[in-house]
C-alpha cells in the first residue's frame, strides 16, 4: 500500500505566524485529503486535493502529484488552529491511507 | 439532525465479550468506513463498504465483523474483545463519484479491561 510521511511531527507557533506542513507519499494517487483533528478529537475535512492548489480562508493546500507530495499552508495562525493535521492519500477513489500527522500548537 | 453519528461515545468492557459500535449517517452516502486510531499509528482502516450488502477488508480487519443491511447504518462488532482492541474508533462516510470528501463521526472511545 501507499506509504505516507508527514513532517514535521510536531510544531509550535506563536499566534500570527505562518507555517507549512508537508506530506510525502510513495505511489501515484487520485485522491488526497487533508484533515484537522481538534483537541476534542473531532476530525474535520479541510481539503480534497489530488492535484493543484485550493484555498479556504487562511488555509491553502497544494498537491504536486507527479512529485508525490502535498503541502498545507496555514497563514496568520490562531489558537483554534491547534490540533493534529493528517494527510490521507489514496490510489483508489475511496480507501484513504493516513499519515501519522503533524501536531500543531499555537500559543499566544 | 443531518450528519454522521456514532454510539456509544464511550464504552468499557471486558476481554472475551462481544461489543457492537454503531454508525448512522443521514446523507445517503454510498461509502462508509471504520477506522481505529492508536498512538503512533494515525488512523487505520478496518473495513469499508461501497453500498448496502457490499463490504471489504481494510488494513486491520482481524477480530472485527461488519454488516450493512441498510445504506444508512454500518455497525462494527468485536466478536470476542481483546485488550489490543482498546482504541478510539471512527466511522466515516463519503458519496459516490469524484471529489467526494470523507466526513467523520465524533468517535467511540473503547476500553477493554
Amino acid at each position: 500500500g501507499i506509504q505516507v510521511e508527514q513532517s514535521p511531527p510536531d510544531l509550535i507557533l506563536q499566534e500570527g505566524a505562518n507555517s507549512t506542513l508537508r506530506c510525502n507519499f510513495s505511489d501515484s494517487v487520485n485522491n488526497l485529503q487533508w484533515f484537522h483533528q481538534n483537541p476534542w478529537g473531532q476530525l474535520i475535512n479541510l481539503f480534497y486535493i489530488p492535484s493543484g492548489t485550493k484555498q479556504n480562508g487562511r488555509l491553502s493546500a497544494t498537491t504536486v502529484a507527479t512529485e508525490r507530495y502535498s503541502l498545507l499552508y496555514i497563514s496568520s495562525s490562531q489558537t483554534t488552529d491547534s490540533g493534529v493535521y493528517f494527510c490521507a492519500p489514496s490510489g483508489t477513489a475511496s480507501k484513504l491511507t493516513f499519515g501519522t500527522g503533524t501536531r500543531l500548537q499555537v500559543t499566544l | 439532525d443531518a450528519g454522521i453519528t456514532q454510539s456509544p461515545r464511550y464504552k468499557i468492557t471486558e476481554t472475551g465479550r462481544q461489543v457492537t459500535l454503531m454508525c448512522h449517517q443521514t446523507w445517503s452516502h454510498s461509502y462508509m468506513f471504520w477506522y481505529r486510531q492508536d498512538l503512533g499509528h494515525g488512523l487505520r482502516l478496518i473495513y469499508y463498504s461501497a453500498a448496502a450488502d457490499i463490504t471489504d477488508k481494510g488494513e486491520v480487519p482481524d477480530g472485527y465483523v461488519v454488516s450493512r443491511s441498510k445504506t444508512e447504518n454500518f455497525p462494527l462488532t468485536l466478536e470476542s474483545a481483546t485488550r489490543s482492541q482498546t482504541s478510539v474508533y471512527f466511522c466515516a462516510s463519503s458519496d459516490l463519484g469524484r471529489y467526494q470528501p470523507q466526513h467523520f463521526g465524533d468517535g467511540t472511545r473503547l476500553s477493554i479491561l
